[in-house]
């Protein structure tokens, strides 16, 4: 496998159900990202991971929780979520330095339907 | 409030010809601009990037303008292919001390390139 793989690729869920997303890099990367693309609407950035630790959380509800337990692996469990959530959950990595653009790599997305 | 705006959400140009794609910003703290092309059921893809201390970045075909007092990029595709066909998204970061770089995206233009 290279670049940036997740799994499941299509997820059908019930608002009550309890499923996670899977992300896994093979670049060596050791900055994770997960964002969000609803219909008609830009790519909006969900958490952040700099070297495992969360940097970042834009403001996401709790029934969305990440996880990254190491640097190439990223979750997102999700849990009681309601039908606006659906959407396109891409993860993406980078290679951190502390000077210059650090383009970030995407992974092919996960489409989840909420019902 | 959205602060990477692309104001055409599709494009049509002919085979052998330019294409212009522009993407306008407000947030002066922005530093770093990209360019990045989606095909369907795939990931967005890297393509081109420019920081503001220059007005112009050239890689074969594509080449990005930055108009900083306009707050306003523009990225340039000669001669366009059928291959360019995709979504094409525009995005910005801050400069991050800390290395993981915080990414809003506008909301892309679907360029069509016709035979």
């Amino acid at each position: 496998e290279t670049g940036v793989t997740q799994t499941p690729r299509h997820l059908v869920m019930g608002m009550t159900n309890k499923k996670s997303l899977k992300c896994e890099q093979h670049l060596g990367h050791n900055a994770m990202y997960w964002y969000k693309q609803s219909a008609k609407k830009p790519l909006e950035l969900m958490f952040v991971y700099n070297f495992k630790e969360q940097t970042e959380n834009n403001s996401v509800p709790s029934r969305f929780s990440p996880e990254c337990p190491n640097s190439s692996h990223l979750f997102l469990h999700l849990h009681t979520l309601q039908p606006e959530d659906s959407a396109l959950y891409l993860c993406a990595s980078s290679q951190d330095r502390l000077a210059g653009m650090n383009e970030q790599f995407f992974g092919p997305g996960t489409r989840l339907t909420v019902l | 409030d959205q602060q990477v705006k692309q104001n055409s959400p599709s494009l049509s140009v002919q085979e052998g010809r330019i294409s212009i794609l522009n993407c306008d910003y407000t947030n002066s703290m922005f530093d770093y601009f990209l360019w990045y092309k989606k095909y369907p059921a795939e990931g967005p893809t890297f393509l081109i990037s420019i920081s503001s201390i220059k007005d112009k970045n050239e890689d074969g075909r594509f080449t990005v303008f930055l108009n900083k007092s306009a707050k306003h990029l523009s990225l340039h595709i000669v001669p366009s292919q059928p291959g360019d066909s995709a979504v094409y998204f525009c995005a910005a970061s801050p400069i991050s001390i800390q290395g993981a770089q915080k990414l809003v995206f506008g909301q892309g233009t679907r360029l069509t390139i016709n035979p």
